[in-house]
Order: C-alpha cells, then structure tokens, then sequence
C-alpha cells in the first residue's frame, strides 16, 4: 500500500553542523509535501512545505529538497542549534482524491549535541 | 489566545466513563481534524470536518464520537474506552478551498493535544 516513511529513527549531530533528515514516499502521485517538528509535550508545528511543481524550496534556515525521480523528501537544517532538538515528521498527499488529510511517516528524533 | 487550543491537557478515565475533548481554533479556518497519535506509529487520521460537515471518518470505533458545532469549535466525545484508546489526541484545522476540498494542499496547524490514559 502506499507508505511515507523515513530511513533514520533518530540523529544526532553536534551544535554548529548542518543536519539532514531524509523521508521516502512511495505514492508516485503525490504533489503536497511538508515538514512538521515536534518538541515534547507540544503538537507539531509547521516548518515547510513544497508542491511537486518545485524541487528546492527554503526557508529560514531550513530547505527542502524534493526528488521526484527517486520519491525522496529531505529536509536541510542550517547551523543546527539545540533549540532544533524534537521528533522532525514528513507527510505527503495528493490533491483532488478525496483524500482530505495528511498521510504522516513515522519520525525522526533529531539530537544536538552541545 | 492564537493558533489551536485543546483542553484538557491531560486525561484520566475509567472504562466506563463519558468524557469529552474539545478544541478551539482561532486561525479563521474553515476545517478542522482530530489524530491520534500512539508511541512509535506514526499520527492516524479519526476525523475531518470541513465547513462544520464530517467529510471522512477514517474507520474510527463508535466509542469515539466528533461534533463540530461551528467553524472555530470541535469536540470529541468519549464513551467506554478500552486501554489501547491511551494516546495523545491531537486536534488541527486548515484553510480550504470553499469551492473544492484541497485540505490536504495547505499546511494543517496543531494545538498540544489531550493525554488521554485509560485505566
């Protein structure tokens, strides 16, 4: 069936460095994608999102890559800082099939180390 | 207050209790939805409603009940849970398309959700 998924559970990287977390669909018609994060105790909150029409979207400090050849999302996190440091989520859809929600990978635990 | 609110925070009931979820967005949107999220699995869509109308209801047990009186205010009713219904219950709302339902192509903000544990 179709699946969004993400190759790492959890990444850790140190304070300073760029961070890259990577998300797999399967739906070859998907045209909506979009990041969330996630801190503890809190919902998840919107960081990016791009449309199939794009492969390169950024925005403050943050770009999303798309790859539609591969069916690969990642999402680039410049200087990352400890604030950065929550469960980071992809999700996916395709418009007009009356599907009327996200469809949500499983996550990544991104760690910064001091 | 801005954005989605959900209260209660946190949640304890017995099996045989009635309780209610509620949530209150202040974004002016036009659907709102409710997710479940358990440990390690990813956020499973329950319900969504879109100009105060239950378009989808993604096979959800009748123990759960949705109300959407208006636009702003979504409620989940509770009725004789089980232990596996222990997770964090998240509510979000977007804006569509008043036309056409593209939901699903806008960002859905999320309030903090309800921890709802079931002895």
């Amino acid at each position: 069936g179709e699946s969004v998924g993400l190759h790492l559970p959890t990444l850790s990287v140190q304070e300073g460095d760029n961070s890259i977390i990577n998300c797999a669909y399967s739906n070859s018609a998907s045209d909506y994608f979009i990041w969330y994060k996630q801190e503890s105790g809190k919902g998840p909150q919107f960081i990016i999102d791009i449309r199939s029409n794009m492969d390169k979207r950024q925005g403050q400090r943050v770009t999303v890559l798309l790859n539609k050849t591969v069916k690969h999302l990642s999402l680039q996190i410049a200087a990352t800082q400890p604030g950065d440091s929550a469960v980071y989520f992809c999700a996916e859809n395709k418009a007009d099939t009356g599907r009327r929600a996200l469809t949500f990978g499983s996550g990544t635990r991104l760690q910064v180390q001091p | 207050e801005t954005g989605v609110t959900q209260t209660p925070r946190h949640l304890v009931m017995g099996m045989t209790n009635k309780k209610s979820l509620k949530c209150e967005q202040h974004l002016g949107h036009n659907a709102m939805y409710w997710y479940k999220q358990s440990a390690k699995k990813p956020l499973e869509l329950m319900f969504v409603y879109s100009l105060e109308e239950r378009v989808e209801n993604n096979s959800v047990p009748s123990r759960f009940s949705p109300e959407c009186p208006n636009s702003s205010h979504l409620f989940l009713h509770l009725h004789t849970l089980q232990p596996e219904d222990s997770a964090l219950y998240l509510c979000a709302s977007s804006q569509n398309h008043p036309s056409r339902f593209t939901g699903a192509n806008q960002p859905q903000h999320f309030g903090d959700g309800t921890r709802l544990s079931i002895l």
